[in-house]
């Protein structure tokens, strides 16, 4: 695609239930990340994809959280359980893999909101 | 451990107020520095990488520099367009990037 899809792009759900977000990468993008933005602060690293490397999950903040990537290409990072502490906005990136001259490309973004 | 500090949080301009926004950081291996726009509701969007001390990049009314321990992005002659969130981030050899906070540019007509 032209951009980097997210879906929802907004998300309300009770304390306690579990939420998958969506990520479609541009094609041809081989790394994708996940990053959480709370209001006022910067992105918050969640994890990051590869190719058919194994992922970098060091920033996913509990056991609560994980993600996949089904052939190198959609993304879904699902939140069990969700807390209220979990409400962000939770934006997708992709990008050529090891090259830093474009930057990330980013999605706009899900916003979750747990009440 | 690797940190990004941006500053000020927020700055307030009058159309055709040039300024600066900073980004201080401690990495251990530097590979790039970026600088990203971001408005309201929107992810953000790509602006610069910078690689090494004394490099320097251009685009409109946005200029990039970068020291060992800081960068700059320079403001000439702001339009109330610019306004936005500017947000620096740093790549490090593993290429996990760390994003800054944000500074907040407010530009008056």
């Amino acid at each position: 695609g032209a951009g980097v899809s997210q879906s929802p792009s907004n998300k309300v759900t009770e304390k306690g239930k579990d939420v998958e977000l969506r990520c479609d990468p541009i094609s041809g993008h081989t790394a994708l990340y996940w990053y959480r933005q709370s209001l006022g602060q910067g992105l918050e690293f969640l994890i990051y994809f590869q190719g058919n490397s194994a992922p970098d999950k060091s920033g996913l903040p509990s056991d609560r959280f994980s993600a996949e990537r089904t052939g190198g290409s959609v993304s879904t990072l699902t939140i069990q359980r969700t807390q209220q502490e979990d409400s962000a906005v939770y934006l997708c990136a992709s990008s050529l893999e090891g090259s830093l001259a474009y930057g990330y490309t980013f999605g706009s973004g899900t916003r979750l909101t747990v009440v | 451990e690797d940190q990004v500090t941006q500053s000020p949080e927020a700055l307030r301009l009058q159309e055709g107020e040039s300024s600066s926004l900073n980004c201080s950081y401690t990495v251990s291996g530097l590979r790039g520095l970026f600088w990203y726009r971001q408005d309201p509701g929107k992810g953000p969007e790509f602006l610069f990488t910078l690689y090494s001390a004394g490099e320097e990049k251009e685009k409109e009314r946005l200029k990039a520099t970068l020291t060992k321990k800081e960068s700059f992005l320079h403001i000439t002659a702001p339009k109330p367009e610019d306004s936005a969130t500017y947000l620096c981030a740093v790549t490090t050899g593993g290429f996990k990037t760390i994003f800054g906070a944000g500074t907040r540019l407010f530009v008056k007509a």
